[in-house]
């Protein structure tokens, strides 16, 4: 299985500022055959169900903000909120779809500071 | 637009089965590249995948509990039943399904149902 792993487990940020969050996997997600990083993000508010932000680890999803952004190749990803709204505070969770069983990071904790 | 619904028992007991329905609107589960897939949840902790059915009737389970699971759908129902076998306290969690369009990203989700374990 893919492990995946989230740094940091919780972040405070300040309104306006920039928020990063990585994800490492224990194997490249990437695939050679059409250059494309199987990786996605989602958001998880309390008492909601998760919200798919990013898929291919840098494409928005259909109606999330553009201050949301992935990057990265290979094993190693980033999602940054590039100026913090309040309503961004949530669980953000990679997840890999290169192969079966399909994985999540632990989460990261994205708090107001 | 597409939703989906989880329904099912909110307590089992320690050895019984669980069974889960997942009811699907907006879409035929018929249609090209439509897929429905379970994920679970234990209170405060992170997401785990368990099982998907895509359209061309391919299953795929997770590997620790492929024992205890089976994934069948009934399409003139829109329905995606799950049933896990010998439940014990730690599956205890909040069991969601979504949409799988067989890349492997999910959206959208149900909003989920708890189920506790307890005797």
């Amino acid at each position: 299985d893919i492990v995946m792993t989230q740094s940091p487990d919780s972040l405070a940020v300040s309104l306006g500022e920039r928020a990063t969050i990585n994800c490492k996997s224990s194997q490249s997600v990437l695939y050679s055959s059409n250059n494309k990083n199987y990786l996605t993000w989602y958001q998880q508010k309390p008492g909601q169900p998760p919200k798919l932000l990013i898929y291919w680890a840098s494409t928005r999803e259909s109606g999330v903000p553009d201050r949301f952004s992935g990057s990265g190749s290979g094993t190693d990803f980033t999602l940054t909120i590039s100026s913090l709204q309040a309503e961004d505070v949530a669980v953000y969770y990679c997840q890999q779809y290169y192969s079966t069983p399909y994985t999540f990071g632990q989460g990261t904790n994205l708090e107001i500071k | 637009q597409v939703t989906l619904k989880e329904s099912g028992p909110v307590l089992v007991k320690p050895t019984e089965t669980l069974t889960l329905t997942c009811t699907v609107s907006g879409v035929s589960l018929s249609s090209i590249r439509m897929g429905v897939t379970w994920f679970r949840q234990p209170p405060g902790k992170a997401l785990e995948w368990l099982a998907y059915f895509f359209s061309n009737d391919e299953k795929s389970y997770s590997t620790s509990l492929t024992s205890r699971l089976t994934i069948s759908k009934d399409t003139s129902k829109g329905q995606v039943v799950l049933t896990m076998t010998d439940m014990d306290p730690v599956d205890t969690a909040t069991y969601y399904c979504a949409r799988f369009n067989g890349y492997g990203w999910f959206a959208p989700w149900g909003q989920g149902t708890l189920v506790t374990v307890s005797s």
